[in-house]
């Protein structure tokens, strides 16, 4: 069965601008986890979606925001890009409401130049 | 205070040996689970093995085991007969099922292991 595809797996772009990223569950999981990845601060929790709702957020600004549709699939926007977001952007999904196990995807590597 | 510590930035192994890496946890929620990823250079997080607060036995999946004392709030993996292909990232993780911290994963800052011919 296809695993979690994160689309797209590389961006550039210029400061200022935004940003959608996209995040296509395993058929059958609801649940949508998305994490930044950067060499400074490692991995840390970005936000999580159940059937639409989000349930839980990190400790991120206003810029970065998500949405999960009707079929599971999420995206994360960043608006007004920084440099500082340059980083690796995980997505996992689960298949249970208590999330016993995630699957993750590649990544899309996000470069702000 | 961190929630996950591996204190080990960098391993080296020889292949077909065996290697411990260490992960120790912070946490006052009895249900909690910790996992081990593995992340190769291309980016993916591959799980690897996972350790419930509650079970009773230490986890196995094939050539990774996971040495879990509660006590202690450690849970290190260790990889059996080291191959070239486990040379990668190795994150420990927990989640926590009480409180406040639901619903997402809180990483270590990983341990780099390069495996030797």
């Amino acid at each position: 069965k296809a695993g979690v595809t994160q689309t797209p797996r590389y961006l550039i772009k210029t400061r200022g601008q935004q940003v959608t990223l996209s995040c296509s569950p395993i058929s059958g999981h609801r649940s949508v986890s998305w994490y930044q990845q950067t060499p400074g601060q490692g991995l840390q929790f970005l936000f999580e979606y159940f059937s639409e709702t989000q349930r839980n957020k990190g400790n991120f600004p206003g810029r970065f925001s998500g949405r999960q549709f009707s079929n599971s699939r999420s995206e994360m926007n960043v608006s007004t890009l920084e440099l500082g977001d340059s980083a690796l952007y995980l997505c996992a999904s689960s298949a249970d409401r208590d999330n016993y196990g995630y699957t993750f995807g590649s990544g899309t590597r996000l470069t702000v130049v | 205070a961190q929630k996950i510590t591996q204190t080990q930035p960098g391993m080296f192994v020889q292949e077909k040996e065996a290697v411990t890496l260490d992960c120790t946890y912070d946490t006052s929620d009895p249900s909690y689970g910790l996992f081990w990823y593995k992340q190769p250079s291309s980016g993916e997080m591959i799980f690897l093995i996972y350790q419930g607060s509650y079970d009773q036995q230490n986890a196995t999946e094939g050539r990774y085991s996971l040495n879990f004392q509660k006590a202690r709030k450690s849970a290190n993996l260790v990889i059996s007969a080291s191959q070239l292909g486990d040379s990668a990232m190795y994150f420990c993780a927990m989640r926590e099922w009480g409180g406040g911290s639901n619903y997402k994963l809180t990483f270590g800052k990983g341990t780099l292991l390069t495996v030797n011919p």
